[in-house]
């Protein structure tokens, strides 16, 4: 089945230590995205990528990074510049957005 | 302003009953409409696209209304399981980006 597989559902993350979130895909979708939601609150986006090596700083990027080294495939480091990281951190992709995204189904980032 | 605009709610409505409500966007560039809907702790699903002629799917209607730059749902004979938050989403004049608003939380009440 196609899809997008997020990992790991629940991340832990030390003051000071970065940690990268796994996003995969196999819809063979060109672009990819990264968003952060806080309780209670929208979507807001971290990075975007429309193609292979290349990606575009979304509304919030301080303090994360990504890569698109491969199509199926858009890591998002959240580093220790990011002060506030705890939140549910949501990967999609799409072929056009007259489609829509589709979502993986999220991880969760607490720092302890 | 905001370039996506809902009611955040909670909308408390009764088991059975009717509801509805809108959405206005700023871009009057915007191609594309939909529905997405999220429940607690899980990530946002497609409900439906909204077309300018509108469309229906079951219980769910949705409508574009260009010129007042708005999109609406309504949702007939609502049941226990319609509970969660409806996001608003438009794109953003490209093929890339989406727009999202911050979401209306449902609750149905038995």
């Amino acid at each position: 089945d196609g899809g997008i597989t997020q990992s790991p559902k629940y991340l832990f993350r030390k003051e000071g230590q970065n940690v990268t979130l796994s996003c995969e895909q196999n819809l063979n979708h060109d672009a990819m995205y990264w968003y952060r939601q806080d309780p209670g609150q929208g979507l807001r986006l971290i990075y975007y990528s429309q193609i292979v090596n290349d990606f575009q700083k979304g509304d919030i990027a301080e303090g994360y990074s990504v890569s698109r080294e491969k199509k199926e495939s858009f890591p998002l480091t959240v580093t220790s510049a990011q002060k506030n990281p705890t939140a549910f951190y949501l990967c999609a992709s799409s072929i056009d957005t007259e489609y829509g995204y589709t979502f993986g189904s999220g991880t969760r980032l607490t720092v302890v | 302003r905001k370039e996506v605009e809902q009611d955040p709610g909670p909308f408390n409505v009764p088991e059975g009953a009717t509801v509805a409500f809108n959405c206005t966007y700023s871009n009057s560039a915007s191609q594309s409409f939909f529905w997405y809907r999220q429940d607690c702790r899980k990530e946002p699903k497609l409900l439906m696209s909204v077309y300018s002629s509108g469309n229906e799917d079951g219980r769910f209607t949705a409508q574009l209304n260009r010129a007042s730059q708005y999109i609406s749902l309504l949702i007939r004979d609502s049941k226990l399981s319609d509970s969660a938050t409806y996001l608003c989403v438009v794109n953003s004049g490209s093929n890339y980006q989406l727009i999202w608003g911050a979401g209306t939380k449902l609750i149905i009440k038995p």
